[in-house]
């Protein structure tokens, strides 16, 4: 089955440094990838929609400048937290979207990354 | 906006006990997802339904659209079983493109003890 790989799984920073996550389709291609925020005992909740070779599409309350996207490859997207700050804190994941099937029978997600910002 | 309730939020159980996890919404969709995400963090997708009823092993989702709710049954549950299980909808009239068009529940986290 298609799989999806994201990097660090566990990243510890200090306050205003910048932190880059990376999600990678291993098996197939992903025209688009969505990225989410979950903050413990809540929901997903989407922060952006990352389409390959354009400009990343945030959610409302979402700052662009603050969570930079890239999508250079139909494999790879990151995800940059820029000047992180303890309130970004949270549990990132992201999910991709087969570009051939482009089905939604299932959805394939990443293993996560747990940001903790001192 | 769609809400997307679990229940129950969560549930203890001991291994080889029958389990069901409610979902109810509030609008009309096109389609439900149930995920389990892992004690790490990572999510996999378990159904996708848009009537009926599908099975999986020891998996069971049934939905019913009129009442604009989702079941999912767990039988012989076993300790691995344990995981926060979620709910998600996507919204009638979703084109494909954009954003995934997906309301999370909160999820509901299920322990099972040998």
């Amino acid at each position: 089955g298609a799989v999806v790989s994201q990097h660090p799984s566990r990243v510890i920073c200090k306050s205003g440094t910048s932190v880059k996550i990376e999600c990678r389709s291993l098996d197939f291609q992903a025209t688009t990838m969505f990225w989410y925020r979950q903050f413990p005992k809540q929901s997903l909740m989407l922060m952006a929609t990352s389409n390959e070779g354009s400009k990343a599409t945030y959610e409302q309350g979402v700052e662009k400048d603050k969570f930079l996207i890239n999508h250079a490859s139909l494999t790879l997207s990151t995800l940059t937290v820029t000047s992180a700050h303890p309130e970004d804190s949270s549990f990132y994941i992201c999910s991709a979207r087969d570009r051939v099937r482009n089905i939604y029978e299932k959805l394939f997600f990443g293993s996560g990354t747990q940001l903790s910002v001192l | 906006k769609n809400e997307v309730e679990q229940s129950p939020q969560n549930l203890t159980a001991q291994e080889g006990e029958f389990i069901t996890i409610n979902c109810s919404y509030s609008v009309g969709i096109s389609a439900l997802h149930w995920l389990q995400q892992h004690p790490g963090g990572g999510i996999v997708s378990l159904f996708m339904l848009s009537s009926g009823k599908k099975k999986h092993g020891r998996l069971i989702a049934t939905i019913n659209i009129q009442e604009k709710h989702s079941s999912l049954h767990i039988t012989a549950s076993h300790p691995r079983d344990s995981a926060v299980y979620i709910c998600a909808v996507r919204g009638r009239g979703y084109s494909g493109g954009g954003a995934d068009g997906l309301t999370f529940g909160k999820g509901t986290h299920l322990i099972i003890q040998p």
